[in-house]
C-alpha cells in the first residue's frame, strides 16, 4: 500500500488560514472516520492534533479542525500563529489491521 | 500524565539484531493497544506495528516493509512493550517511537523516540 498523498508544503501570513489535504482511497480513508493529523516540531515527538476526522484532544486549540469528503481528509489552521510552524502528518486506518501515514506536510507561517 | 519512554536504541551493525523498550505510565496499559511508528533522518513516519491487549489477545501486526523480521511484544506486569528487530538494515536506521491506542484506532500518545542506527 502507498503512504496517502498530500502536498509537500503550505504557507500562510499570521492571522490567515492554510488548509492541509491528505488523499486517499475507498479502503482506507474513504471507508474509515479513523483519520488522524499530528504536528510535529524539528527534534520532538509527534503531537496528536485530531483525531477521528473532525475530533480535537483537550488542549489543542479550536483554530485546528479537521473534515473529510470522500477519499480526502482536510486539517485547517485558523489564524495561524508563530508556533503553528511545523511539520502535519495524516494518519488512516486501512483495514486489515494495518495504519498508514502521509508524506507530511510542511507549513510555514510568512 | 501519560508518559511513554523508549529506550534500547544504538548503533548495530548490518544483520545484527535489538530489542528496542517502550515504559509506559499514566494510563490503563494492560487495556491498551501499543503500537511502533519509525522515522528516518528527513522522512516522514511510518507505521510498522501494533499489539493489542491481553483482552484482544495480545494480537500483533506489522507493515509488510518489516513483516517478519520485526516482533512486537509486552510484559504488562511490567508497562512495558518491546521491537524486537533481526537482520537489520541500513534502511532500518531511523528514530523509532512507540505509541499508545487507547480507544477508537488513534495513535493517541508518542514516547520521544529512540534512535537505531544500522552501519557497518
Amino acid at each position: 500500500q502507498s503512504a496517502l498523498t498530500q502536498p509537500p508544503s503550505a504557507s500562510g501570513s499570521p492571522g490567515q488560514s492554510v488548509t492541509i489535504s491528505c488523499t486517499g482511497t475507498s479502503s482506507d480513508v474513504g471507508a474509515y472516520n479513523y483519520v488522524s493529523w499530528y504536528q510535529e516540531h524539528p527534534g520532538k515527538a509527534p503531537k496528536l492534533m485530531i483525531y477521528e476526522v473532525t475530533k480535537r484532544p483537550s488542549g489543542v486549540p479550536d483554530r485546528f479542525s479537521g473534515s473529510k469528503s470522500g477519499n480526502t481528509a482536510s486539517l485547517t489552521v485558523s489564524g495561524l500563529q508563530a508556533e503553528d510552524e511545523a511539520d502535519y502528518y495524516c494518519s488512516s486506518y486501512t483495514g486489515n489491521n494495518i495504519w498508514m501515514f502521509g508524506g507530511g506536510t510542511k507549513v510555514t507561517v510568512l | 500524565e501519560v508518559q511513554l519512554v523508549e529506550s534500547g536504541g544504538g548503533l548495530v551493525h548490518p544483520g545484527g539484531s535489538l530489542k528496542l523498550s517502550c515504559a509506559a505510565s499514566g494510563f490503563t496499559f494492560s487495556g491498551s493497544a501499543i503500537h511502533w511508528v519509525r522515522q528516518a533522518s528527513g522522512k516522514g513516519l511510518e507505521w510498522v506495528g501494533r499489539i493489542r491487549s491481553k483482552a484482544n489477545t495480545y494480537a500483533t501486526a506489522y507493515a509488510a516493509s518489516v513483516e517478519g523480521r520485526f516482533n512486537i511484544s509486552r510484559e504488562d506486569s511490567k508497562n512495558t512493550a518491546y521491537l524486537q528487530i533481526n537482520s537489520l538494515k541500513s534502511e532500518d536506521t531511523a528514530v523509532y517511537y512507540c505509541t499508545s491506542q487507547m480507544g477508537g484506532a488513534t495513535l493517541d500518545h508518542w514516547g520521544q523516540g529512540t534512535l537505531v542506527t544500522v552501519s557497518s
